[in-house]
């Protein structure tokens, strides 16, 4: 079983509706969990960061965890061609967990048609 | 915001010759870097943790003799992969923390732009 679960779409969205990427995760203990875009060919950059069950939005992004169903969700409003992109999901691991490391997921491809 | 540099971008290299990666963080001290590695359609895997003036920690099934890591300052990390082979063709990545950093990682982990590493 993968350690952080994405579906690797692609997802394909019209622009202006909402996207919705899920990502599920396997330790339990986990405390920290991330949310980056990756542009072909870039490095990953931060979109939003999570850490209490609940909703956090910031601008079109709205972040949502239930650490009982060990489920992290984004979702896109507004969706824009220059959203498309692959977006992987992060997550940061319990206690013993290196400083600083994280357990990726493959990444789901959205992309947002005209 | 902090920057950390990344060289070169991209790189083809004939098999057996080795490849040195620089990772630069420009305007701040960074204790520990990250590298990763990221083959097509795939997540980033941590290859290993780097910590300045100590040995890398390297993660579960990678090669320490082959990736040679060295983090002789605070602002700079070196990768090398040595007699390089097509598969380990792939996109490097590394990321660096900030000296004084938040527990809480991710919002104080700043990525190089990658390198594509292709040998032929």
């Amino acid at each position: 079983q993968k350690e952080v679960e994405q579906n690797s779409g692609p997802l394909s969205v019209p622009e202006g509706a909402i996207a919705s990427l899920n990502c599920t995760y396997s330790d339990r203990g986990s405390q920290s969990f991330f949310w980056y875009r990756q542009y072909s060919g870039k490095s990953p950059e931060l979109i939003m960061s999570i850490y209490s069950n609940g909703d956090k939005e910031d601008g079109r992004f709205t972040a949502q965890l239930n650490k009982a169903s060990q489920y992290v969700s984004l979702l896109i409003r507004d969706s824009q061609p220059s959203d498309s992109a692959t977006y992987l999901c992060a997550v940061k691991g319990a206690g013993g967990t290196s400083y600083g490391k994280l357990t990726f997921g493959q990444g789901t491809i959205l992309t947002v048609h005209p | 915001g902090a920057v950390v540099s990344q060289h070169p971008s991209w790189v083809i290299c004939k098999s057996g010759t080795s490849v040195k990666i620089e990772c630069r963080s420009l305007d701040f001290q960074a204790t520990t870097m990250f590298w990763y590695r990221q083959f097509p359609k795939q997540s980033l895997m941590l290859m290993a943790t780097s910590n300045e003036g100590s040995k890398a920690t390297y993660e579960q099934g990678v090669e320490k003799d082959k990736f040679l890591i060295n983090h002789a300052s605070l602002t700079l990390s070196t990768l090398t992969v040595t007699s390089a082979h097509p598969e380990d063709s792939s996109f490097y990545i590394c990321s660096a923390t900030r000296v004084g950093a938040l527990s809480r990682t991710g919002e104080k982990l700043f990525f190089g732009s990658g390198t594509q590493l292709s040998v032929l």
